[in-house]
Formats: structure tokens, C-alpha cells, sequence
């Protein structure tokens, strides 16, 4: 899997838009980038993921650039319970074969305050 | 709908003493399975991972083994425990769609 670079820590405005970003600028053309996010003495949650267009979904927005060297996870409007460490995975995704587990790295500490 | 369940949720064990966690899955045939632990300040990690009965895949050279007795368990066990395998162990699932889906986790404390 491609390596990511990801700020170690984020805060954030209840009600404001949260934008992550990440790095990856080793991704190849089959690589797919995944976020997940783990609240605290939780399991990881699984968020979004895209190929090269941008996705979105009930949880979250996911943009990335035409070079698909970064990307952006959006949290329309954080609230609280957003509060996580948030994962920004490369991978192949599941069409590329195989049932390898994901790598994870440190993440992003997102802090939404009231 | 799919369940995932681990047990037990904490567990305090000396040192030398044997561990088996279990996880198993509802709703679902032939998952692909996975053990991640992540250790104190340290990211998740993955340990094991399962695309069916009997078939175990080591990621990493370790205390620990796998089996998969059933389509739906998956269950960790050690011999011996060492200091460094406390830590926060969490178990995973996925189909071909590819999402990985965790439970709740199992937090043991090797004293």
C-alpha cells in the first residue's frame, strides 16, 4: 500500500465545515483511497472511499485532485460526536484481488469544539 | 443485518498465561476475516486475516495465532502471554464490496 501523510491533530468548530486533508503522492493507478475514523475504545468505522472522482455520502465528502496526489475528507457539519482519529488508507481496492487487511497509520486527531 | 461480536471486552492476565479471544459474525456467509491490535499510542496493526475455514494468513511473526474452526468465528490464542501483548485487539470483517467492518474489541492488559 502507497503511504499517506496526514496532519497529526485538527480542531474544528461545532457547525463548521471539517476538511482533512492527506497526502499521497506515491498512489498508483489502481490504488483506491479510503477513510476510516475511530472514536475513542472503539473499532475503526469505515467513512468513503474513491477512485478519482469525488464521492459523497450521508457521512461525509470526498475530493480529490486531478493528479490524485492528495485529498480532502469534508465533514459538512461537525458536531461532537465527530470527534476521532480519522485514517487515510490507499489501497487496491477489492477488484484488484485478494483479502488483505488495511494499513493503518497515525491518522489525524479531529477535535470538534463546542 | 450483519453483526460482528467480540468477547470478552477486557481481560487482565498474568504473564505466561494462555489467551483465546473469539469474534464471531451474523448475518453473513463466508466473510473475510481479520485480528488488528493496536497498542498503546500506536496505530492498528494487522495480525491475521481469513478468506475462509482453515485458511490463516500471518502478517507478522509474533506470539499469536489464528484459527477459524467455522465460517463465522474467528478466535486469537496465545500459549504464553508476554508484556507486550497487551494492547486493544479488534476483530474485522469484509465481503467483496471491500468495506472492513469492526467490532467492538477486546482490551487486554498482560500484568
Amino acid at each position: 500500500d502507497a503511504k499517506t501523510t496526514q496532519p497529526p491533530s485538527m480542531d474544528c468548530a461545532e457547525g463548521r465545515a471539517a476538511n482533512l486533508p492527506c497526502n499521497h503522492s506515491t498512489i498508483s493507478g489502481n490504488e483506491y483511497v479510503y477513510w476510516y475514523r475511530q472514536i475513542h475504545s472503539q473499532g475503526p468505522q469505515y467513512i468513503i472511499h474513491g477512485l478519482k472522482n469525488n464521492e459523497t455520502n450521508e457521512m461525509a465528502s470526498l475530493i480529490i485532485t486531478e493528479d490524485r496526489k492528495s485529498s480532502t475528507l469534508i465533514l459538512p457539519h461537525a458536531t461532537l460526536r465527530d470527534t476521532a482519529v480519522y485514517y487515510c488508507i490507499v489501497r487496491v481496492g477489492n477488484s484488484g484481488g485478494g483479502a488483505d487487511g488495511l494499513t493503518f497509520g497515525k491518522g489525524t486527531h479531529l477535535i470538534i469544539q463546542p | 443485518s450483519q453483526t460482528i461480536h467480540q468477547w470478552p471486552a477486557t481481560l487482565v492476565q498474568p504473564v505466561g498465561s494462555p489467551l483465546s479471544l473469539e469474534c464471531t459474525v451474523e448475518g453473513t456467509s463466508n466473510p473475510n476475516l481479520y485480528w488488528y491490535r493496536q497498542a498503546a499510542g500506536r496505530g492498528l496493526q494487522l495480525l491475521f486475516y481469513s478468506v475462509g475455514i482453515g485458511q490463516i494468513s500471518s502478517e507478522v511473526p509474533q506470539n499469536l495465532s489464528a484459527s477459524r474452526p467455522q465460517d463465522r468465528q474467528f478466535i486469537l490464542s496465545s500459549k504464553k502471554l508476554l508484556l507486550s501483548d497487551s494492547g486493544f485487539y479488534l476483530c474485522a470483517w469484509s465481503m467483496v464490496i471491500d468495506e472492513q467492518f469492526f467490532g467492538p474489541g477486546t482490551r487486554l492488559t498482560v500484568l
